[in-house]
């Protein structure tokens, strides 16, 4: 069956940068984009953008650019998010979902904690 | 962007009742309207997408409709394990989420 499984929670300070992975399973990592979402406690979904798993391709909201970066290694079936120079407000659970083009799997998750 | 009103933001149920929920966009989006499950403590889970057609594995009681601007979620016979946050998305012109409506017990 279709798995996504994200990387544990990430503890960072101010300023820093973390890197989620999402390692796919389950179907052709290639065959489907790859999209993120963030959520805040308490809050809604918030779509941060998608990569294109074949060619690499990115979209971000406008939002996240300068804030969030997509990656992706097909070796691995692998998709990354990093986040810069973190600020308190990107405290948040980030999702990585299969992009059909709608999200039919999403993965369980990673908490971002930005604390000094 | 699209802008995504979800109503009620809270709704108090009964089990066993029939309930909608309304989500409407601020432009069309044809049938590109998809809807999604939030249990506490877990991922969102797609409950029906393209408006109207019904996902595998999600119980017979969830049921959507609507196109343009206008969609309901239905449950037909509320159960408590339906209890959580159901939030509306939008694949026409770059995804958007709704803000979602809490279904909580009267």
């Amino acid at each position: 069956q279709v798995q996504l499984q994200q990387s544990g929670a990430e503890l960072a300070k101010p300023g820093s940068s973390v890197k989620i992975s999402c390692k796919a399973s389950g179907y052709t990592f290639t065959s489907y984009d790859i999209s993120w979402i963030k959520q805040t406690t308490g809050q809604g979904l918030e779509y941060i953008g998608y990569i294109n798993t074949g060619s690499g391709g990115t979209y971000y909201n406008e939002k996240f650019k300068g804030k969030a970066t997509l990656t992706v290694d097909k070796s691995s079936s692998t998709a990354f998010m990093q986040l810069s120079s973190l600020t308190p407000e990107d405290t948040a659970v980030y999702y990585c979902a299969r992009d059909v083009p709608l999200m039919d799997a999403w993965g369980q998750g990673a908490s971002v904690t930005v604390s000094s | 962007d699209v802008v995504l009103t979800q109503s009620p933001a809270t709704l108090s149920v009964t089990p066993g009742e029939r309930i909608s929920l309304s989500c409407r966009a601020s432009e069309s989006v044809d049938t590109y309207l998809h809807w999604y499950q939030q249990k506490p403590n877990e991922s969102p889970r797609l409950l029906i997408k393209y408006a109207s057609q019904s996902i595998s594995g999600i119980p017979s009681r969830f049921s959507g409709s609507g196109s343009g601007t206008d969609f309901t979620l239905s449950i037909n016979g509320v159960e408590l394990e339906d209890l959580s946050i159901y939030y509306c998305q939008q694949g026409n012109s770059l995804n958007t989420f709704g803000a979602g409506t809490k279904l909580e017990l009267k």
